[in-house]
């Protein structure tokens, strides 16, 4: 089966650094991995998607990267900031593609401290 | 406007009992999906429906019955409500590249 693997562990960082949080996947690459985040108590928000092809996309103060040869995918936050404190999620197809749904990796919580 | 809406956000309940959860999209997308999230926060899809019409049921329980009478609505139906079933379940919408989902309800068997 298809498994995404996330450091579950909090991650803190001190305000104004970079925060780069790591998603390993399994088995065959997937045509595009997203990166959500979760808020306590609240349901996940689309953030990004980088596709197999695609080596780094970008959105303000994100960037991801997908390396098929590491089977991995790299969530960065520049200047980051308290608000940025979150659960951030990774995933990818279910299984293979369509409306299948989406395989999650279990989250890494960040913390930035002021 | 809420684009993705879940009643209610709390249910509390014994086991045995029957219970429904309702979702509603007006996103206008197709697709529709719920997702459980145990107490370790691993959420795990469900099933999927597209266009009304169930696309995957992914490993569980046939206690668990998915309704969807309209594409703007999949509600889901829980029978003999077991310990186990407690968890939050979030409701989605979208397409395969990018979910909305509802805020949650959060199941609480006794």
């Amino acid at each position: 089966s298809q498994k995404i693997e996330q450091n579950s562990e909090a991650l803190n960082i001190q305000e104004g650094k970079t925060a780069t949080l790591t998603c390993n996947y399994t088995n065959y690459s997937p045509a595009y991995l997203q990166w959500y985040r979760q808020d306590p108590g609240r349901g996940p928000v689309f953030l990004l998607l980088i596709r197999e092809n695609e080596k780094e996309k970008r959105k303000e103060r994100l960037k991801v990267t997908f390396d098929t040869t590491l089977k991995q995918s790299l969530f960065h936050i520049t200047a980051s900031q308290p608000a940025d404190s979150a659960t951030y999620l990774c995933a990818r197809p279910h299984s293979g593609g369509g409306a299948d749904g989406l395989t999650f990796g279990k989250g890494t919580h960040l913390i930035i401290q002021p | 406007d809420t684009a993705v809406s879940q009643t209610p956000k709390y249910l509390v309940t014994q086991m045995g009992n029957d219970k429904s959860i309702k979702c509603e999209q007006n996103l206008g997308h197709d697709t529709m999906y719920w997702y459980k999230q145990d107490s370790k926060k691993f959420l795990k899809i469900m099933f999927s429906y597209n266009n009304k019409e169930l696309i995957i049921n992914e490993t569980v329980p046939n206690r668990f019955s998915p309704k969807s009478p309209d594409k703007a609505h999949l509600n889901l139906h829980i029978n003999s409500l077991e310990l186990g079933d407690s968890a939050v379940y979030f409701c989605a919408a979208g397409t395969p590249y990018e979910q909305y989902f509802g805020p949650g309800t959060r199941l609480t068997v006794t």
